[in-house]
This record gives structure tokens, sequence and C-alpha cells, in this order.
């Protein structure tokens, strides 16, 4: 069965940065794309960028532009993202979530999620 | 970017009765290919958010046929027919016609 599994929980100090994995398995990791997403405790869902896992093309959110970097391992079928330059702001549940893009996008498959928290 | 807006932002809807929560876009979300980029996730309780809806008025495998998404442009609405307790949640629309996709901030339903 088609499933994302996502690296643990992180605590990190403001001006760190972060990586969260995302393993795949259950279908061809190459045939999608996948996207991170965050949500703030109490708040909406957020959109950060997604990468062409085939070859690695990323597009990202301007908000995020310049601080986040998303990546993958097609052998290991994971995606990973890195945000840096981390404050109390980025304190939040991070998810991966797969997308066939046929005619538009939408996420059929969400990982667990994996809470980032930020504190001094 | 598009702002997505949603209403009512809490819905207590009693077991067996219809619900209709209202997504709206501060732009239009017909594609050039005739498909609306709006979809609908529930997000239950201390779970990752789910897909209901896709492309404003596809249903998701697996997706129980009470639940129906309909609109174009910039009005969408997504039905309950019938409530039930497992629909217990935080409904999302998100438009994914142009990067940033973004989200509505969400409509609490519980039972009433």
């Amino acid at each position: 069965q088609v499933q994302l599994v996502q690296s643990g929980a992180e605590m990190k100090k403001p001006g760190a940065s972060v990586k969260v994995s995302c393993k795949a398995s259950g279908f061809t990791f190459t045939d999608y794309f996948i996207h991170w997403l965050r949500q703030a405790p109490g708040q909406s869902l957020e959109w950060m960028g997604w990468i062409t896992t085939a070859n690695g093309d990323t597009t990202y959110s301007q908000k995020f532009q310049g601080r986040v970097a998303i990546t993958r391992d097609p052998s290991a079928s994971t995606a990973f993202m890195e945000l840096s330059s981390l404050t109390s702001e980025d304190t939040a549940i991070y998810y991966c979530a797969r997308d066939s893009y046929s005619i538009g996008s939408y996420f059929d498959y969400w990982g667990q999620g994996t809470l980032v928290t930020v504190s001094s | 970017d598009i702002v997505m807006t949603q209403s009512p932002l809490s819905l207590p809807v009693s077991p067996g009765e219809p619900a209709s929560i209202s997504c709206r876009s501060s732009q239009s979300l017909l594609h050039s290919n005739g498909y609306n980029c709006l979809d609908w996730y529930l997000q239950k309780p201390g779970q990752s958010p789910q897909l209901l809806i896709y492309l404003g008025s596809t249903r998701a495998s697996g997706v129980p046929d009470r639940f129906s998404g309909s609109g174009s442009g910039t009005d969408f609405t997504l039905k309950i027919s019938r409530m039930e307790a497992e629909d217990v949640g935080v409904y999302y629309c998100v438009q994914t016609l142009q990067t940033p996709f973004t989200f509505g901030p969400g409509t609490k339903v519980d039972i009433k």
C-alpha cells in the first residue's frame, strides 16, 4: 500500500536548520511529485514547495525562497525538506504529500507529519 | 497570491442532516483546460489531511458519495448530504491553479 513515512520530531534553537525526510513506498517514486506543506499550531495549511522526483526540479513559495531546499534521493525513494535560519514562527507540523499531477495538482497521500519546535 | 476564503468557519451539524461549506477565491480558478483547480480536504482530529474532492467536483478514491463538490470560477461548495459522526473535523479548500498554492482558513464541522 502507498505510504509516506516522515522522520521524527525535532527540537531546534533559533538560527538553526532542520532537515525532514519523507520515505515513499508502495508506488514508483519517480512517477509522482512530492510537495511539502506545514501547519502552525491552530492554523491552516501552508504550501512550501514541490519537487519533480524524476529530475529534481523544484518550485518554492516565494515566502520561503532562499531558506528552503527540497531534494530527493530516488535510489532510496526519499524526499527531503531542509529549512534554515529557523525562528519561533517556524514551529509547525511539516507534511510531505504525493501529487500525481495528471490534469491538475492534488495531494492524494500524505505523510504522518513531523513536528518541528523552535525554541531557545 | 490567490486569497481563499471559507464560510462558515464553524458548523455544528446534527447526525443525518445535510451540511454545506462555501469557498471563494480572489481570482478565477478555471484553467485553460476547462477544469477548476480547486480541491477539498478533511483533517480529522489528530490526523493528516485527506483528499476528498479534486478539480472542483471529482470525488477521490474511497470517499463516500455523501460528499460532493460543485462550483466554477471563484465560487465553490462542498456538500455533505447526510452528516455522520466520522465526518467531524476541519475542512479546507485549496487552489492549485498557480503557485503558491493557497488554502482557505478551514471550516470546523462537529456534531450538534
